[in-house]
């Protein structure tokens, strides 16, 4: 299993660009979120969905779209690039854990680093 | 609505013990447990629910305490491999989950 792969690992973009972020999960994972880590800030929620079909704005979704394409695939999108989204972007999914109400854990992908220039 | 963690950073010798705390203004559920080295993402540790279940990782341990809506992270005789950023993620009893800022281990020789 591949578990969460994320495309690019690294991405320059100036001003007012565009871009998709992708992400894929291969372990049939329900839910799936978009995170942003920046320094000292932590890990924040920028989106997640619970299932296929359905999203849901998280702490900073400004500025983001997603697209719940099916169950595998989660995708984020930058409309208008600035350089406050230079950012470490982070895909995670997760699954609740056997026998216990309420508990999951999170499976991280590797990142992606933009820089909005 | 961001748990608060303490401290910030510490430095330890190998095989030395140290203590990571998480406080949160709400009223919690759960608490998360992640580290993530340098570079890299962040992999799971250990989840404890309020009531008392815990599942984790057999060489680190954790409490909660539900009524202080605190955790802590009890990391003995530190190895090496220890080194990396720790974050708690609580959730809250309105199902919203937040990581904190993290704290930074490093473990010298």
């Amino acid at each position: 299993n591949a578990g969460v792969t994320q495309t690019p690992k690294f991405q320059v973009l100036k001003t007012g660009q565009s871009m998709t972020l992708q992400c894929a999960q291969d372990m049939n994972h329900n839910s799936m979120y978009w995170y942003r880590q920046d320094p000292g800030m932590g890990l924040r929620l920028i989106y997640y969905s619970a299932s296929e079909g359905t999203t849901d704005k998280g702490e900073v979704p400004n500025g983001y779209n997603v697209s719940r394409l099916n169950k595998r695939e989660f995708s984020l999108r930058l409309e208008s690039a600035a350089p406050s989204q230079t950012s470490v972007y982070f895909c995670a999914s997760s699954e609740p854990l056997k026998g216990w109400t309420g508990a999951y854990e999170q499976y991280f992908g590797p990142g992606t680093r933009l820089t909005v220039t | 609505q961001q748990p608060v963690q303490s401290p910030q950073a510490v430095i330890l010798r190998e095989g030395e013990d140290a203590v990571i705390n998480c406080s949160s203004s709400k009223a919690l559920y759960s608490v998360h447990w992640y580290r993530q080295k340098h570079g890299e993402a962040p992999v799971f540790l250990m989840i404890l629910l309020k009531g008392g279940e815990q599942k984790g990782h057999d060489k680190i341990s954790a409490s909660f305490n539900e009524k202080k809506q605190q955790s802590s992270l009890y990391l003995t005789a530190s190895q090496l491999s220890y080194s990396g950023t720790y974050f708690c993620g609580t959730e809250n009893t309105g199902n919203q989950f937040y990581f904190g800022t993290g704290t930074s281990l490093t473990v010298i020789p």
